[in-house]
């Protein structure tokens, strides 16, 4: 079985700093995928970035950044120059290969609020 | 390019009722999640259709049941409502040849009075 968790229930965070969204996993299987979505209030999750177990490299999509510790099991989503609207749920998740299509789970999220 | 759309946005109902909810995937998808996230909660696994059949399913009772028609999109039905299925229920669409990447519809916001 797969688990996501995490720690951080709400951050609060001054417009233009830096931020890191905590997220560590855990599963047996040794191919799996990590994303990150953000959720607003209006409820759509909205793909960040992915970072796949065997990907050598960090994964970045523009200010975000994947922190990505596999010993231990860790993949902290990073945010750079926070924007008031970044300020959302933000939603670590995982998949593992199932022939196919493969279902995701999700941690239970942390509201990040970016303060002017 | 249409992405995944869901209705209705909103739905209100009483204890012992039945719903339908309605989801049509991003435009070439042909692989339909759907998931309910309870307030506060990380979205959970419900049950996944590719070719009009369940190939997956999550940890929820039969209450809940699925289609997918031949034109790939799908229905949730929720029968015997309780209180505790008020939630937001998400439906995520996929192609199974390019990996399974999952792109979300906006949800519908179900309340059980």
């Amino acid at each position: 079985a797969q688990k996501i968790t995490q720690t951080q229930p709400g951050m609060f965070v001054q417009e233009k700093e830096a931020v890191t969204l905590d997220c560590t996993y855990d599963t047996s299987d040794p191919s799996y995928g990590l994303f990150w979505y953000k959720q607003p209030s209006s409820g759509e999750m909205i793909f960040l970035i992915y970072q796949g177990s065997y990907d050598q490299q960090n994964a970045t999509e523009g200010r975000y950044s994947l922190n990505f510790q596999k010993a231990r099991k860790s993949a902290n989503l990073v945010i750079s120059a926070s924007q008031l609207g970044d300020s959302a749920m933000y939603f670590c998740a995982m998949r593992v290969p199932n022939f196919g299509n493969e279902k995701l789970t999700f941690g239970t999220g942390t509201r990040l609020t970016i303060i002017p | 390019d249409a992405g995944v759309t869901q209705s209705p946005t909103h739905l209100i109902k009483t204890r012992g009722q039945q719903v339908t909810l309605r989801c049509s995937p991003k435009s070439g998808h042909d692989t339909v999640s759907w998931y309910q996230q309870a307030l506060g909660q990380g979205p959970q696994f419900i049950f996944q259709y590719y070719e009009e059949e369940e190939r997956q399913r999550g940890n929820f009772p039969d209450r809940f049941s699925g289609h997918q028609f031949p034109n790939y999109s799908s229905e949730l039905n929720v029968n015997a409502l309780l209180l505790g299925d008020s939630a937001l229920y998400l439906c995520a669409s996929s192609l199974v040849r390019t990996g399974g990447e999952q792109f979300f519809g906006p949800g519908t916001r179900l309340t059980v009075l």
